[in-house]
């Protein structure tokens, strides 16, 4: 069965960084796009960045463009964000889900059919 | 950018009634080439990450009720619940994938 396990958060200063990871199990990891999704506290979703299938196409939300990169390790089936400069307002749940993505939408992004339990990124000093 | 809203915030439905959950998009998400619209909806459990329900606007995913239905075109859409049981108690979000994901803000389903 799919699984997405999500690690890496915990809690840093304003300013600091820190690296996430996702570790994909049960499908093809490098058949599928991939994204980060957050979820402050209380709050509704937000799509932070994708990742296509080769990593050669990747994409951002502007309030992490910039500070956040996304990668992929498909011989480890891994996902990763790492996270500079954080902010206060970027402390949430950080979910990692698996994108439907192409051939289903041939445009990029997809709708999230798997989503990992997340990690909690809390930015305070 | 497209922005999208959802309607109501809130709501509460006796057990077995309907639940109407409304999403509004400011621009069309409907692909001429494909004629599909790009929309899905999500169910969040206290606790829980999100779960598929709908994609395409009105096709279940594997697993998911019957009693959950998407319909819609364009820029509306509804997410209906025809029975609501105890289990259904949640946040619905709608997404769309037109463009550069985003999601509604939600709504949240309670028991009256």
């Amino acid at each position: 069965q799919v699984q997405l396990v999500e690690s890496g958060g915990g809690l840093v200063k304003p300013g600091g960084s820190l690296r996430l990871s996702c570790a994909a199990s049960g499908f093809t990891f490098s058949d599928y796009y991939m994204s980060w999704i957050r979820q402050a506290p209380g709050k509704g979703l937000e799509w932070v960045s994708y990742i296509s299938s080769s990593g050669s196409t990747i994409y951002y939300a502007d309030s992490v463009k910039g500070r956040f990169t996304i990668s992929r390790d498909n011989a480890k089936n891994s996902l990763y964000l790492q996270m500079n400069s954080l902010r206060a307002e970027d402390t949430a749940v950080y979910y990692c889900a698996r994108d439907s993505g192409p051939p289903e939408c041939s445009g990029g992004s997809c709708y999230f059919d798997y989503w990992g339990q997340g990690t909690l990124v809390t930015v305070s000093s | 950018d497209i922005v999208m809203t959802q309607s109501p915030d809130s709501l509460a439905v006796s057990l077995g009634e309907r639940a109407t959950i409304n999403c509004k998009s400011s621009q069309s998400v409907l692909y001429s080439s494909n004629n599909k619209n790009y929309l899905a909806w999500y169910q969040q459990k206290p606790g829980q990450p999100p779960k598929l329900l709908i994609y395409w606007a009105s096709t279940r995913e594997s697993g998911v009720p019957d009693r959950f239905s998407g319909s819609g075109s364009g820029t509306d859409f509804t997410l209906t619940i025809s029975s609501l049981q105890a289990e259904d108690v949640a946040v619905y979000y709608c997404q769309q994938y037109y463009s550069t994901p985003l999601f509604g803000p939600g709504t949240k389903v309670d028991i009256k």
